[in-house]
């Protein structure tokens, strides 16, 4: 029971190149979340999903696009990495609503643009 | 806009003492959870808060919703260097549509054997 994977674990960009960020879950959970960490700034929401073809903008959507074609995977695309982008990405994952505590987080993505 | 402040920013402890750690809001919220972050993994839920003025406790960990709804604490007691990591608050509305948490900035815990 694998519950969220993401993928790649670590990356190393060079700015102006792009990438997608993978997360898949096994939960059949409704929604899903993109959140970067940095240092003294605690998780910030970059974009979530309340549901497959679903997206919408958290806290600090620009530079990012998001996709969720299929109810297990929500895809974070950064199309033209800045240094800015460096930091830790971290997907989670939820039921639905009622179940507010029930946040799965994957292990993060620790992305360095250079 | 909305303010949540997390404090302290870090502590460095003795193995045995016990840890006190709070969160402020600038709104109301129904609902208080603490996440913990071990090195080099995502958070992870560990104590849940629904109701304003609740005391739940987890082993050695206790915590409480305070009564205005605007903040809540997090003590550990006699730690143990397993205890090492980062801890979150994450206040949210209960039943909103989109089920959005906000996280503190989070404090940092060293446990020194």
């Amino acid at each position: 029971n694998a519950g969220v994977t993401q993928t790649p674990k670590f990356r190393v960009l060079k700015t102006g190149q792009s990438m997608t960020l993978l997360c898949a879950q096994d939960m059949n959970h409704e929604y899903m979340y993109w959140y970067r960490q940095d240092p003294g700034m605690g998780l910030r929401l970059i974009h979530y999903s309340v549901g497959e073809g679903t997206t919408a903008k958290g806290e600090v959507p620009d530079g990012y696009n998001v996709s969720r074609l299929k109810k297990q995977n929500f895809l974070l695309g950064l199309e033209s990495a800045a240094p800015s982008q460096t930091s830790v990405y971290f997907c989670a994952s939820s039921r639905t609503a009622d179940t507010l505590g029930g946040y799965t987080f994957g292990s993060g993505t620790r992305l360095t643009v250079v | 806009g909305q303010q949540l402040n997390q404090s302290p920013q870090s502590m460095f402890i003795q193995e045995g003492e016990d840890v006190s750690m709070n969160c402020t809001s600038s709104s109301i919220f129904n609902t208080w959870l603490w996440y913990k972050q071990d090195p080099g993994e995502g958070p992870v839920l560990l104590i849940a808060l629904y109701k304003a003025g609740e005391l739940t406790s987890n082993g050695r960990l206790t915590a409480q919703f305070g009564i205005t709804r605007k903040d809540s604490f997090l003590n550990i007691s006699a730690s143990i260097p397993s205890d090492v990591g980062i801890y979150f608050c994450a206040p949210a509305n209960y039943g909103g549509a989109t089920n959005k948490l906000i996280f503190g900035t989070g404090t940092l815990l060293a446990v020194q054997p």
